[in-house]
């Protein structure tokens, strides 16, 4: 079982340049989430969306733009890399959130490091 | 005041000892709670949720207090594979919409030595 999938694992950045990170889920989930783990900082939340054609924003959404075209896939884009921006990077999905308690399932994350 | 705070850690227990974690949320309207449990450099993964009635699996007791906005982990007879950190998650929102979302605490770094 593929699960939720995240390309690519590793990644090294100049300063300025652009990328776009790939989640793929294989769990018709409808919610899907970027987050960056940082030392001391835990995981915070970048965007999410709710279903195909939706996304929002989340605690750290600045520098980032993300898409959900199709269920399955969640993009996150770098426009322009920042040092700032060098994190581990996790995708993860979800049924609804709604009234009942729903595992989030993670990718493997994905290490972007900015110079 | 951070919307979901545990524990500083780290915590150093030896094998066989029991340890409780804790953790308290800001939001009154949070709707789920979870303990996720995250290995050095993997993803997080689920260890168990959090029920109003407290629920246990195995070594592991996991207790809510809505009232209190607090949630607790006890690991009994901790075993060397227990050494991970353990992360506090609450869903925050109401149903649908666009406010649900998981909110991760920092979490608490465990380290069980023989």
């Amino acid at each position: 079982n593929a699960g939720v999938t995240q390309t690519p694992k590793f990644r090294v950045l100049k300063t300025g340049q652009s990328m776009t990170l790939l989640c793929a889920q294989d769990m018709n989930h409808e919610y899907m989430y970027w987050y960056r783990q940082d030392p001391g900082m835990g995981l915070r939340l970048i965007h999410y969306s709710v279903g195909e054609g939706t996304t929002a924003k989340g605690e750290v959404p600045d520098g980032y733009n993300v898409s959900r075209l199709k269920k399955q896939n969640f993009l996150l884009g770098l426009e322009s890399a920042a040092p700032s921006q060098t994190s581990v990077y996790f995708c993860a999905s979800s049924y609804s959130l709604g009234q009942g308690d729903t595992e989030a399932f993670f990718g493997q994350g994905t290490r972007l490091t900015v110079v | 005041r951070k919307e979901v705070e545990q524990d500083p850690g780290p915590f150093n227990v030896p094998e066989g000892a029991t340890v409780a974690f804790n953790c308290t949320y800001s939001n009154s309207a949070s709707q789920s709670f979870f303990w996720y449990r995250q290995d050095c450099r993997k993803e997080p993964k689920l260890l168990m949720s959090v029920y109003s009635s407290g629920n246990e699996d195995g070594r592991f007791t996991a207790q809510l207090n809505r009232a209190s906005q607090y949630i607790s982990l006890l690991i009994r007879d901790s075993k060397l594979s227990d050494s991970a950190t353990y992360l506090c998650v609450v869903n925050r929102g109401s149903y649908g919409g666009s406010q649900g979302n998981l909110i991760f605490g920092k979490g608490t770094k465990l380290s069980v030595k023989p």
